[in-house]
């Protein structure tokens, strides 16, 4: 079955950053998007990041814009994402997300993995 | 940038009602609407798509109607594994991919 595992998240200060991956299986990974969301404690969810199935097409939202940068290693079934001058307002758990057959949509979700910011 | 709103926030209500709630577009996004269910601790599940059609293993008491810029998603009646936060999703026009505030639907 599909099985996303996020890992890399943990407390950092303000300005530092962090390396998030999520390991896939259980699926041709080379044929799906995958995207990260998050949600903040005790808040709703957050889109953040797409990459496209074969790396080229990457989106991100204008809160990280300029911050997080998206990879993938489709030899490896490993997304990654980069979190540059981290704020405490990126305080989150992270989840990745493959698309859904029909489009994007969330078809699935990691469990997902807490990046904590604070002085 | 497409704001989707949800309403009630909280929705209080027996197990065996039927639970209703409500999606909103700042403007339309055609049928292309997603609800997901997220239970305490856990991540997310995709319970509709395009509106209307439930994802696989989602039992038939969940169904999701509308278009355009109004939706709606009704439990016909609630067990107690529904007590749950609700939230839509829109990609009718993305970036960026939005989600509505969220529903919670707890027992009265």
């Amino acid at each position: 079955q599909v099985l996303l595992v996020e890992s890399g998240g943990g407390v950092v200060r303000p300005g530092s950053s962090l390396r998030l991956s999520c390991a896939a299986s259980g699926f041709t990974f080379r044929s799906f998007s995958i995207h990260w969301v998050r949600q903040a404690p005790g808040q709703g969810l957050e889109w953040v990041a797409i990459i496209s199935k074969d790396g080229v097409n990457k989106y991100f939202a204008d809160s990280v814009k300029g911050r997080f940068t998206i990879s993938r290693d489709n030899s490896k079934n490993t997304v990654h994402l980069q979190m540059d001058s981290l704020r405490p307002d990126d305080t989150a758990v992270y989840y990745c997300a493959r698309e859904h057959d029909h489009g994007d949509y969330f078809g699935f979700w990691g469990q997902g993995t807490l990046v904590s910011v604070s002085s | 940038e497409i704001v989707l709103t949800q309403s009630p926030v909280t929705l209080s209500l027996s197990p065996g009602e039927r639970a209703t709630l409500s999606c909103r577009a700042s403007q339309s996004v055609a049928t292309y609407l997603a609800w997901y269910q997220q239970k305490p601790g856990q991540a997310p599940r995709l319970l509709i798509y395009d509106a209307s059609t439930r994802a696989p293993g989602i039992p038939a008491r969940f169904s999701g109607s509308g278009s355009g810029t109004d939706f709606t998603l009704t439990i016909s009646s609630l067990e107690p594994e529904d007590f749950a936060v609700y939230y839509c999703q829109q990609r009718s026009s993305w970036p960026p991919l939005t989600f509505g505030g969220g529903t919670k639907v707890d027992i009265k």
